[in-house]
């Protein structure tokens, strides 16, 4: 079964420095996503991307935060210079085709440490 | 704003009981509502979906939820819980326009005890 794949499940860095996870979303999948859950806290929506660019982004995403798509099968988000309060699980999902209705697959997620 | 409010953090039942996890949102029109759970290690899962039609929904590993439109509910329920029940759940409704970002509630962790 076609399953959204993420790498590294978990990754610490030091404040300042640039993190990028990654992500394989489901092949023929068009959407896709970034949300993070800090620790005890809900799932958050980060950003959306369609059709190359970004189509939807939350408060949350500002502009230390970027996401590509750098060869039609990675998903990347990238964290330009982290802090102590981007520590948090980030997952990535992708939807096929249809309407507001169809399933986001989610990935394990990548457990991020900002020390 | 659309949200979604899950009134119990924690919920613990013993193996064979039955369970009834609560979802309340806010939404103006006709929602998309989705239960999802998280094993631990693991991403969330598609429980099941509810659009339009029938109230009551089925859903993966004996799960049913039932949309009370005048309750502004999805509660999830199982008649009989096994151990391998015991994990996260988050409801999630998705947002107007845009392109389909899901909102979801803070989480119920439930625990099965033996």
């Amino acid at each position: 079964e076609p399953e959204v794949t993420q790498t590294p499940s978990h990754q610490v860095t030091q404040m300042g420095q640039e993190v990028i996870l990654r992500c394989v979303p489901i092949s023929n999948h068009l959407y896709f996503y970034w949300y993070r859950q800090i620790l005890g806290q809900k799932v958050e929506f980060l950003v959306s991307f369609y059709n190359n660019e970004i189509s939807e982004k939350s408060e949350i995403f500002d502009d230390q935060f970027s996401v590509e798509r750098p060869d039609g099968s990675n998903f990347t988000l990238k964290i330009r210079s982290t802090k102590l309060e981007d520590s948090a699980m980030y997952f990535c999902a992708s939807r096929g085709t249809g309407g507001y209705g169809n399933e986001q697959f989610f990935g394990p997620g990548t457990r991020l440490t900002v020390l | 704003a659309q949200s979604v409010t899950q009134p119990d953090i924690h919920i613990t039942v013993s193996e064979g009981a039955s369970l009834e996890l609560r979802c309340n949102y806010s939404y103006g029109a006709t929602p998309y509502l989705f239960w999802y759970v998280q094993s631990p290690g693991q991403g969330l899962q598609l429980l099941l979906k509810y659009f339009s039609g029938d109230t009551l929904v089925q859903g993966i590993k004996g799960f049913e939820a039932e949309f009370k439109r005048s309750q502004s509910s999805f509660n999830l329920r199982k008649p009989s819980v096994h151990w391998s029940d015991a994990a996260e759940y988050f409801c999630a409704v998705v947002s107007s326009g845009g392109y389909n970002k899901l909102i979801f509630g803070a989480g119920t962790r439930l625990a099965v005890h033996p």
